[in-house]
């Protein structure tokens, strides 16, 4: 089945403890991206990949950092969280090319004490 | 980078009541998009439009692409309860070719 998973899909931390929330999708999709979504702001993009080893920051990229070493994962990495970043965070994926449309995984709900 | 705008940020409706969407974009879009988010959900796209004036129907779903090719909207006819979520446009963003911004949504709400 196409799917894009994420892990976890909800995580409690405190203040400053590093965490990675996975992102795999098993298309074959060269671009993958990072939203969060909070109420009364829509879905924001943090950092997107046009490619394997190609990342490049969305609209609200601080705090956040992302990589792509292979092409079907793109882990979103935050290294000192803090309670502003509590927020639902999706994954998604699609391929090559203007007007493809994105695939998203089920969301990852973020709590940051 | 690229703006898109939707209005109203929240609809109630009886159900059988129609439903109406709006988006706008202060710049000409190449093409635009629509989701539906079920709530507790992910994003789920609907459809893409591309050309100018263009009109999609998905059974009671109109979506329609301004001449100017700078707005759109969602027309839902008789709304149903299966209907309810948020609705959300996007046009190409930052991303260049590869992206997509997101209007904030319309949350649709049904009374029955």
């Amino acid at each position: 089945e196409a799917q894009v998973t994420q892990n976890p899909r909800y995580l409690i931390t405190v203040t400053g403890k590093k965490l990675t929330v996975t992102c795999s999708q098993n298309m074959n999709h060269e671009y993958m991206s990072w939203y969060r979504q909070d109420p009364g702001l829509g879905l924001r993009q943090i950092y997107y990949s046009m490619n394997v080893e190609v990342t490049d920051k969305g609209d609200v990229p601080e705090g956040y950092k992302v990589s792509r070493k292979e092409k079907r994962n793109f882990p979103l990495i935050l290294e000192s969280p803090s309670p502003n970043q509590t927020s639902l965070y999706f994954c998604a994926s699609s391929l090559a090319g203007e007007g493809r449309d994105l695939f998203f995984g089920p969301g990852t709900r973020l709590t940051v004490l | 980078g690229q703006q898109v705008m939707q209005i109203p940020q929240y609809q109630h409706v009886q159900e059988g009541e129609d439903f109406t969407t709006y988006c706008n974009s202060s710049t000409t879009l190449s093409n635009i998009q629509w989701y539906k988010q079920r709530p507790g959900g992910h994003p789920v796209f609907l459809i893409q439009l591309v050309k100018s004036g263009e009109v999609k129907k998905q059974k009671r779903l109109t979506f329609q692409f301004g001449e100017a090719k700078k707005n759109s909207s969602l027309h839902i006819t008789a709304t149903q309860t299966t209907d309810v979520g948020t609705y959300f446009c996007a046009g190409p963003g930052r991303g260049g070719a590869d992206g997509l911004t997101f209007g904030k949504g319309t949350h649709l709400i049904i009374q029955p």
